[in-house]
């Protein structure tokens, strides 16, 4: 059974970082892309960033380039979003997605986690 | 960016009707749409991709159609179950965007 876990959520102020996880199993994880989509809650869906299955291509939303990045180690079957220079419209639900390829030039998303919720506020 | 416009924002329906859900693109997308299922306090649900295949699992009640700039979904005889919001996006090109989601209800 495909598995996504996020952590690292929380609430922090305008400016600080946080680092989110998310683990993966149920499948060879090494052989897909995945991605990072958050929505703020009651509201609608914002893709953020995704990285193919051997980290050599990254994407990010014009929203979030330049302060977020993208990482996986496929070793330990985990993806990660360094997330720098927060601000208050960063809040959100941020879901982790499987991609049904290998290449992140396409999103469609076949599994989803249950998210963290991340909280930026003074 | 490609923007990606849903019709209705919200739609009231019965079981047993017959649904259909549109999204238009600001560009052409060359069917690189996929639809989402998305129920209150869960996360999405992938229904359809490419604009007409059918996840495996998903009920062949679902099917979706276009082409060029515009998408639909259409649910055949509605159940229960399928009460909740729906969301299309493309995945044409980056940055990858989603409709602003219709939802479904009673």
């Amino acid at each position: 059974e495909v598995q996504l876990v996020e952590s690292g959520g929380g609430l922090v102020q305008p400016g600080w970082s946080l680092r989110l996880s998310c683990a993966a199993s149920g499948f060879a994880f090494d052989d897909y892309a995945m991605h990072w989509v958050r929505q703020v809650p009651g509201k609608g869906l914002e893709w953020v960033s995704g990285i193919d299955w051997n980290s050599a291509t990254t994407d990010y939303a014009p929203s979030v380039k330049g302060r977020f990045t993208i990482s996986r180690d496929n070793a330990k079957n985990s993806l990660y979003l360094e997330m720098n220079s927060l601000r208050v419209e960063d809040t959100a639900l941020y879901y982790c997605g499987k991609d049904i390829g290998e290449s992140s030039d396409y999103l469609t998303l076949d599994y989803w986690g249950l998210g963290t919720l991340v909280t930026v506020s003074s | 960016d490609i923007q990606m416009t849903q019709s209705p924002s919200s739609l009231s329906a019965s079981v047993g009707d017959r649904v259909t859900i549109t999204c238009r693109a600001s560009q052409g997308i060359s069917k690189s749409v996929a639809w989402y299922q998305q129920k209150p306090g869960k996360a999405p649900k992938l229904l359809l991709y490419v604009a007409s295949t059918l996840k495996s699992g998903v009920p062949s009640r679902f099917s979706g159609s276009g082409s060029g700039t515009d998408y639909t979904l259409t649910i055949s005889s509605l159940q229960p179950e399928d009460f909740a919001t729906y969301y299309c996006q493309q995945s044409y090109n980056t940055p990858f965007t989603f409709g602003q989601g219709t939802k479904l209800e009673i």
